[in-house]
Parts: structure tokens; C-alpha cells; sequence
């Protein structure tokens, strides 16, 4: 069975700091790994996602993320924070069979 | 391209009273998706349609909730008697093939309180 956990309900930086939010999965099978943001009252968006091609994987804003099987991570990345990065992010993981399962989810907040 | 929409967007009920959220999805995303979303928790899948079919339900408590996609377009997910936890956000998305192929877009969500 898949799974997914991400380390830390809550982390706050600074603006202009690195933003690093934790994602571990659980998959027998090559996994397709998403990472998604969720604004308040708002549905959730893509970041990025990874499908098997590079292990390096850049999204919108700035974020990206890098793919270590041999960590079963899937870590999210930007190198500055800004005030608009404020929200709930979620690490999610996939399989062929086309089931989507969500980590418990990092709330981000950014300082001035 | 017009996205997800889902009404209502809120809705407040006493126990043991029904109610129906609807999902319009994106033109020609023949996969649906209804998502439960309590405070603080991520997404939980309630049921995944392919086109009108209903191919993953094993998490929809069919007792009380009940789906239906017809003519493999619109989706009306019921709640028939609402209970005190079922207060949540239903979220609906929709895909063009699933995960395999491509990212799932998402509602702004329907947020249900049980009083």
C-alpha cells in the first residue's frame, strides 16, 4: 500500500529564507509524486510533479523538488521565502491504477 | 477554459437532514474525483469515476453517502442523514486520464457544517 508523510504540521521562516518542507512515501511501485498548495477557502493547486523523468522537478513560483528513492523523499524547495508563499501544502502520491493519496499536510507561514 | 466548479460553496444543515453537492467538471476530463477534506487533514478519496463508471468507492460510507455520475459529465455526491461528523469540506477535481497522465484540478470546495 502507498503512503505518504510529511514531516512537520507547521513551518515558519522568514521572508527572503529557505523554505524547506519534508515529504517521505511509501510505494512498492515506481510512484508518481505531486506536490500541491492549498490557499485559505480555495481548492488545491499543482506545484510540480514528478512522473519518472528528471529527479529534479521545477514548478510555479520558484518551488521545486527533488526526487531520492534511495531516501523515499520527495522534498519541496524555494530558496526565498515571500509573504504570498503563506499557505498549506500538500505532498501526494500516485499510481498506475490512478489513486491519489495526501499527506496530512505543512502549513507554512512567512515572517516579515 | 472555465475550471471546477461546485456549489454549494456552504452549507449549513441539522443532524439527520439530507444534502447534495454538485461538480461541474473541466470539459473533457473524463476522470472525477470526490475528495473529503477535515480541518487540518489532507484530501481522503471518496469515490473516482472513469467516465460514468464508478471504479473506486471502497472509501465511500455507503450507507449514508450515495454518488452518481451520469452521462459521465456532472456529479452529484448526497449525504442522506447528515451526522455531526460529517462536517467537512467535499472537495470535487477532475483530470484529463488520471494521475498517470497529468495533474488533477480542483474545486474551491463545498463546505459542510452538521449542526
Amino acid at each position: 500500500a502507498q503512503s505518504v508523510t510529511q514531516l512537520g504540521s507547521h513551518v515558519s521562516v522568514s521572508e527572503g529564507a529557505l523554505v524547506l518542507l519534508r515529504c517521505n512515501y511509501s510505494s512498492s511501485v515506481p510512484p508518481y509524486l505531486f506536490w500541491y498548495v492549498q490557499y485559505p477557502n480555495q481548492g488545491l493547486q499543482l506545484l510540480l510533479k514528478y512522473t519518472s523523468a528528471a529527479t529534479l522537478v521545477k514548478g510555479i513560483n520558484g518551488f521545486e523538488a527533488e526526487f531520492k528513492k534511495s531516501e523515499t523523499s520527495f522534498h519541496l524547495t524555494k530558496p526565498s521565502a515571500h509573504m504570498s508563499d503563506a499557505a498549506e501544502y500538500f505532498c501526494a502520491v500516485g499510481n498506475q491504477g490512478g489513486k491519489l493519496i495526501f499527506g496530512q499536510g505543512t502549513e507554512l507561514s512567512v515572517k516579515p | 477554459e472555465a475550471g471546477v466548479v461546485q456549489s454549494p460553496r456552504y452549507k449549513i444543515i441539522e443532524k439527520k437532514q439530507p444534502v447534495a453537492f454538485w461538480c461541474n467538471p473541466i470539459s473533457g476530463h473524463n476522470t472525477l474525483y470526490w475528495y473529503l477534506q477535515n480541518l487540518g487533514q489532507g484530501p481522503e478519496l471518496l469515490i473516482r469515476y472513469e467516465n460514468e463508471e464508478a471504479v473506486d468507492d471502497s472509501q465511500l460510507p455507503k450507507d449514508r453517502f450515495s454518488a452518481e455520475r451520469l452521462k459521465g459529465v456532472d456529479s452529484t455526491l448526497k449525504i442522506q442523514p447528515a451526522e455531526l461528523g460529517d462536517s467537512a469540506v467535499y472537495l470535487c477535481a477532475s483530470s484529463r486520464g488520471g494521475v498517470r497522465t497529468g495533474e488533477l484540478f480542483f474545486g474551491e470546495g463545498s463546505r459542510l457544517t452538521v449542526l
